[in-house]
């Protein structure tokens, strides 16, 4: 299917634990971005990328890890899960505009 | 560093109109708009590109004030459908795509 997925959708977790959150694009786009969203901050970047290999942070950065070995792939990896990572993680391509993921809840516990 | 939106949330009868605002400190290369229905992802609008242009999308249209670094939307004769949280999200530099959101306006229609 064409399009941006994101795996798994909904994630629980324990404190310390390291959490990989998969997204997968078929368009081919060059950027790719990984935001945060939660109740009063809106979308929060963690992370962007403009091409196998080149990452860069975002707004958000520490706790979290990227790497992009492909053009469609770009995971998130939390390190060490913390209570404070309990949010709702968006992944996006950019077209003329961003494409979303359907999104992963992931709750830290 | 984030735009600021405003008002935060809006609550409007069907049938009214309402414009949303999106200023930022930087100078911009370029404006998105998006909404959010509950429970989904974002979706993509409209992108407005330095130069002052407006742009429509059936009755959702948008303008981009270069010189304030201000966008608006404007909603008119609001439908049912258009209930959800808009966000706009900026661009700074042309050619590097790093995209920054607002914290959105939360837009509800009421019978």
């Amino acid at each position: 299917d064409a399009g941006i997925t994101q795996s798994p959708r909904y994630k629980i977790t324990e404190t310390g634990r390291q959490v990989t959150l998969m997204c997968h694009q078929t368009w081919s786009h060059s950027y790719m971005f990984w935001y945060r969203q939660d109740l009063g901050h809106g979308l929060r970047l963690i992370y962007y990328s403009a091409a196998a290999d080149i990452t860069d942070k975002g707004e958000v950065p520490d706790g979290y890890v990227v790497s992009r070995s492909k053009t469609e792939n770009f995971p998130l990896t939390l390190e060490s899960a913390t209570r404070s990572q309990t949010s709702v993680y968006f992944c996006a391509s950019r077209g003329s505009g961003a494409f979303f993921g359907q999104g992963t809840r992931l709750t830290v516990v | 560093q984030q735009p600021v939106q405003s008002p935060q949330a809006v609550i409007l009868r069907e049938g009214e109109d309402a414009v949303i605002n999106c200023s930022s400190s930087k100078a911009l290369y370029s404006v998105h708009w998006y909404r959010q229905k509950h429970g989904e992802a974002p979706v993509f609008l409209m992108i407005l590109l330095k130069g002052g242009e407006q742009k429509g999308h059936e009755k959702i249209s948008a303008s981009f004030n270069e010189k304030k670094q201000q966008s608006s939307l404007y909603l008119t004769a609001s439908q049912l459908s258009y209930s959800g949280t808009y966000f706009c999200g900026t661009e700074i530099d042309f050619g590097n795509e790093k995209l920054t959101f607002g914290t959105g306006t939360r837009l509800t229609i009421i019978p």
